[in-house]
């Protein structure tokens, strides 16, 4: 069965805070993704990773960085929170050659305070 | 870069009407497109999605048409049931043979019993 799990399902963090999510698969996908998802905007892309040590930006990267040494796992950085972070953060996976299904994390709901 | 315009934002039926949920795309290169569905407290799953070499897809009650001439694509829901109540997102691939995904900001169904 495909998993894709996140370090938090709820997390509270300062203004300023340096704050690390985690997401790990199980299903030796080369592609992963953070998206943050907030009402009425939909899901909006973070950071692609498409192997290790290799990302992308995606539409709104300012304020976030990531990490992916092994390949089953994709760190979502923010090196100083703020509140306008506060928000739904999903990761996902899917595999290379076809464009396919994208496998959804749980969800961490930050909130900055 | 890509641009996804998802209509409407809300939707109310009754059980046993269809419902039909439009979006509009702007890259022109774009080559596949995922619809993906979030219940409440859950994370969004892939329901059907279609690439640009086909029209139309169907699966059971599920069946999405694509126009690359207007670059618009709709997800059509028939004979609709309770369990159909969630939100949908429509997604457009960031330019042909592309993993990273832009999504549109949702439409909130809601089927009346």
């Amino acid at each position: 069965d495909v998993k894709v799990t996140q370090s938090s399902r709820y997390l509270v963090k300062r203004t300023g805070e340096k704050v690390f999510l985690e997401c790990v698969q199980d299903m030796d996908h080369e592609n992963m993704f953070w998206y943050r998802q907030d009402p009425g905007l939909g899901l909006r892309l973070i950071y692609f990773s498409y192997d290790v040590k290799m990302k992308e930006k995606g539409d709104i990267p300012e304020g976030y960085s990531v990490s992916r040494e092994k390949k089953e796992r994709f760190s979502l950085i923010l090196e100083s929170a703020s509140t306008n972070q506060t928000s739904m953060y999903l990761c996902a996976s899917s595999g290379q050659g076809a464009q396919g299904e994208q496998y959804f994390g749980p969800g961490t709901r930050l909130t900055v305070t | 870069g890509e641009n996804v315009e998802q209509h409407p934002s809300t939707l109310s039926v009754q059980e046993g009407d269809s419902a039909v949920i439009k979006c509009t795309y702007s890259d022109s290169a774009s080559n596949y497109f995922p619809w993906y569905k979030q219940e409440l407290g859950k994370r969004p799953q892939l329901i059907i999605d279609i690439r640009s070499n086909v029209g139309e897809k169907k699966d059971q009650r599920i069946a999405v048409t694509l126009n690359k001439t207007a670059k618009h694509f709709s997800l059509h829901i028939t004979e609709t049931q309770p369990e159909d109540s969630a939100v949908y997102f429509c997604a457009a691939s960031k330019g042909a043979g592309s993993y990273q995904l832009t999504f549109g900001k949702g439409t909130k169904l809601s089927v009346i019993p």
